[in-house]
């Protein structure tokens, strides 16, 4: 299986703020990446798929970059809605497997 | 619009089987997977297995083969998903997802929750 490490676990920033989650792939999976966005209580929203496609209604200081082995996930300027936990998936081949998480705080 | 509605919250005893249904609208059954994640408390998403709309295929995790069964019923519209032999660490949130081939999972239902207590 390959497995998906993000970092960082937590991440405390304030409104503004420009931040970047990273995700790790154990093996290329080329652009085959996803990144959600989930806020407690709720299922997980798609943000972006193909490692960088906004999906549509997203905002644009939603950003994403990466191929490989190697991804991030950029928000450029903190707003209040974007307080919650991000996950990366690839689906390139079975399992799906997801990222542990990144929580976002506000600091 | 797409949606998924999920049947609601069950509570199991160690041993039973569950049964978690996933409703769908807006789009053409039959054109889409369905996948299924679940969640427990304070854990990654983690993914279980697909069901194909169109002929019924299904993929299974590893780890979750023998115990789960995906079935649809296209003229409902409705993906089914049994979880069997139920056992404390089975206590999560169960999601079904819309697949895009090629660009993850547009559409979620609102997760079912499943208890499972002596």
């Amino acid at each position: 299986d390959i497995q998906m490490t993000q970092s960082p676990s937590t991440l405390s920033a304030s409104i503004g703020d420009r931040v970047t989650i990273t995700c790790r792939a154990s093996q290329s999976i080329s652009t085959s990446l996803a990144w959600y966005q989930q806020k407690p209580g709720k299922a997980p929203n798609l943000l972006i798929a193909k490692a960088s496609s906004l999906q549509g209604g997203v905002p644009s200081r939603f950003s994403g970059s990466g191929s490989g082995t190697e991804f991030t996930l950029t928000i450029s300027s903190l707003q209040p809605d974007d307080f919650a936990t991000y996950y990366c998936q690839h689906y390139v081949s079975y399992p799906f497997t997801f990222g542990q998480g990144t929580k976002l705080e506000i600091k | 619009q797409v949606q998924l509605v999920q049947s609601g919250a069950e509570v199991k005893k160690p041993g039973a089987s569950v049964k978690v249904s996933c409703k769908a609208s807006g789009y053409t059954f039959t054109s889409y997977s369905i996948h299924w994640v679940r969640q427990a408390p304070g854990q990654r998403l983690e993914w279980m297995g697909w069901i194909k709309g169109g002929n019924g295929n299904t993929k299974y995790s590893q780890k979750l083969q023998g115990r789960i069964t995906l079935t649809r019923d296209t003229s409902a519209g409705t993906v089914y998903m049994d979880l069997s032999s139920l056992r404390s660490e089975d206590t999560a949130m169960y999601y079904c997802a819309r697949e895009i081939v090629g660009a993850g999972f547009d559409s979620w239902g609102q997760g079912t929750l499943v208890t499972v207590s002596s």
